[in-house]
């Protein structure tokens, strides 16, 4: 079945340096690919998606492109903020709207 | 509307008793999902409806989870005979559904399951 995987963390960064989650996937068709974050104490919110090949998704900076050749949906951002400690995940849908298929997620971590 | 709102945040229960837990939607969406989240791991589907139908239910992880949402609206998710294995953080999502694409599902706060 479908799956998605994650690097696992938590991964700790000084603030300014870039960050790189990795995300790769295993579907039978051609997914929609999600980024979630989870802010402390929060609910999941939608970060950005992708819904095509080579489609990149981007929002507050962050940045994840749609690579069907390697199967891949990795999350970047140039500069990373104190406030970008969270918990990060991947995800996808066959269905545009239907059921959503997670990984295990990953904790950022931000150091001033 | 202010979002997604789940109730109780957390619930604290023996053993073999039942607990139910409510949904309330954005009031424009149709769809509404309920996940399990365990710890260390991503949100896990469990079901979903369009109104009041239940399109999907296979995906409940035993016949002691049942869910409904008699009016199209707030939606519940009860467990009977609680399991050590049923703890763990429940989530429901609202959504719009058409035929226009990809529709955001918004995610409550969660319900905190403990069985004791």
């Amino acid at each position: 079945g479908d799956s998605v995987t994650q690097m696992e963390g938590p991964v700790t960064l000084s603030e300014e340096a870039f960050l790189t989650i990795n995300c790769t996937y295993t579907a039978t068709g051609y997914p929609s690919l999600f980024w979630y974050v989870q802010y402390p104490g929060e609910g999941l919110q939608l970060l950005l998606k992708a819904t095509k090949a080579d489609d990149k998704g981007s929002n507050k900076g962050f940045e994840a492109t749609y690579r069907k050749e390697t199967t891949s949906f990795h999350l970047e951002k140039g500069s990373v903020q104190v406030s970008d400690s969270a918990v990060y995940f991947c995800a996808l849908s066959e269905d545009s709207n239907y059921q959503l298929i997670w990984g295990a997620g990953t904790k950022l971590i931000i150091k001033p | 509307d202010t979002g997604v709102s789940q109730d109780p945040r957390h619930k604290i229960t023996k053993r073999g008793q039942n607990v139910t837990f409510r949904c309330d939607p954005i009031s424009e969406h149709n769809r509404l999902y309920w996940y399990r989240q365990t710890l260390g791991q991503g949100p896990e589907f469990l079901t979903y409806f369009q109104n009041e139908a239940q399109l999907e239910k296979s995906r409940l992880l035993s016949d002691r989870f049942s869910a409904e949402r008699p009016k199209g609206s707030f939606s519940t998710l009860e467990i009977q005979r609680t399991e050590q294995g049923d703890s763990a953080m429940y989530l429901c999502a609202s959504s719009q559904w058409g035929d226009r694409g990809f529709y955001e599902q918004y995610f409550g706060p969660g319900t905190r399951l403990t069985v004791t």
